[in-house]
Order: C-alpha cells, then sequence, then structure tokens
C-alpha cells in the first residue's frame, strides 16, 4: 500500500499570501496518477487536480500542482477567503488508493 | 445533472445490519466505477472499496475486506455498502464518488453528499 504523508499539517496564513503544500509517497505513483481534493466543514471533497498537474473543470487558475514520482505538491498563487480549508492528496495508481492525512489551510 | 444521491443519516446499535444507497443520475451508470470513502469523525478520507456497476467488478481496500459489502443493482442505478454487523468504530460518514473517466480508475469528480452512520447502545 501506498502510503501518503502530507505536509505541513496546519498551515496558517493572511489572505493574498502565497500557500504550497506538500505531499509524499511511500512508492512511486504510477503515471503521476496523483489528486488534490479540497474539502469544507460539512461538504463533500472537490477535485481541484489530477494527473498531477491537471485543473479540474472550473478550478480558478491560482491552484497548481506538480510533482512526480514520489514528491507533489499543491500551490495556491494568492488565497482567497473561499480557499481556507483542508486539502487532501490522494494516489490513484495502485491499489488500495489511499489518501493523505491533510494539510488544514487556516485564516492567521 | 451529473449526480450521486445518498440515502438519510442512519443511527443504529452495535450488531445491527445496514444498508446505506448512492443513487447516479444523468450520465451511463454502468459504465463508470464508483467507490465508497469513509471519513471517522474529525479524521481524514479512507478509500473503501469500488464497484463497476455493468459487471460488478468489486474491488476492496485490505482495511475494509470482509467488513463491509459492496454491491450495485443497474436496474435502479443504484450502488450499495452494506454491514452485517455494525461496530461503534463504523461510526462515519461515509461518501460514494465517481471518477472522471468512463471506465478508467481516476480521480473522483462526482460526489455523493454523504451518509452519516452512527453506532452507538
Amino acid at each position: 500500500e501506498i502510503v501518503l504523508t502530507q505536509s505541513p499539517g496546519t498551515l496558517s496564513l493572511s489572505p493574498g499570501e502565497r500557500a504550497t503544500l506538500s505531499c509524499w509517497a511511500s512508492q512511486t505513483v504510477s503515471s503521476s496518477y496523483l489528486a488534490w481534493y479540497q474539502q469544507k466543514p460539512g461538504l463533500a471533497p472537490r477535485l481541484l487536480i489530477y494527473g498531477a498537474s491537471n485543473r479540474a473543470t472550473g478550478i480558478p487558475d491560482r491552484f497548481s500542482g506538480s510533482g512526480s514520482g514520489t514528491d507533489f505538491s499543491l500551490t495556491i498563487s494568492r488565497l482567497e477567503p473561499e480557499d481556507f480549508a483542508v486539502y487532501y492528496c490522494q494516489q490513484y495508481g495502485n491499489s488500495p488508493w489511499t489518501f493523505g492525512q491533510g494539510t488544514k489551510v487556516e485564516i492567521k | 445533472e451529473v449526480q450521486l444521491v445518498q440515502s438519510g443519516a442512519e443511527v443504529k446499535k452495535p450488531g445491527e445490519s445496514l444498508k446505506i444507497s448512492c443513487k447516479g443520475s444523468g450520465y451511463s451508470f454502468t459504465i463508470y466505477w464508483i467507490a465508497w470513502v469513509r471519513q471517522m469523525p474529525g479524521k481524514g478520507l479512507e478509500w473503501m472499496g469500488i464497484i463497476y456497476p455493468g459487471v460488478s467488478d468489486t474491488r476492496y481496500s485490505p482495511s475494509f475486506q470482509g467488513q463491509v459489502t459492496i454491491s450495485a443493482d443497474k436496474s435502479i442505478t443504484t450502488a450499495y455498502l452494506e454491514w452485517s454487523s455494525l461496530k461503534a468504530s463504523d461510526t462515519a460518514m461515509y461518501y460514494c464518488a465517481r471518477p472522471k473517466t468512463v471506465g478508467a480508475f481516476d480521480a473522483f469528480d462526482i460526489w455523493g453528499q454523504g451518509t452519516l452512520v452512527t453506532v452507538s447502545s
């Protein structure tokens, strides 16, 4: 099973600042089958990025993903008030599919 | 509109059985996999398993194999997650989710609204 480790656990930033979230995999993620999701309290997760760097439909271009192999990152170029949430990475290249433990982006 | 609509919240006692549902609409139900994801209170997301409704091909995470049963009824475009004997530790929100690509394992772009299962004596 591929274990995904996200860092940091919590990121305290102000609106307008840049956020960089990391996701490390215990093994190579096949074909960069790595996704990022945003989850707000009481809501289902929302797909942001798939294939490590492709934005999902309707996702603003301030969200970008990068990386390959075992090291991946999600960058939010300028935080908007609605971006404060929990973010999860997920690999779907090897069964069982796994999620990271999440990074909470909170208002400083 | 493509959507997954899940059944309502459940409150059960330990040892009871339960089957929750996830109805797909607005797309061809039989040719997309549907997964189930657990989120325990205040915790992260856990992939439980996945089913291809067209032929009921089912895969489980080792962590959930033997603990739950995933099934589907393509005639009513509905997937199910079932427990034969609930435990308090099954208390969680359960989401169904659909990959973004036909017939393929892919990121989940469509999610149900979640079903809260509470198991308490």
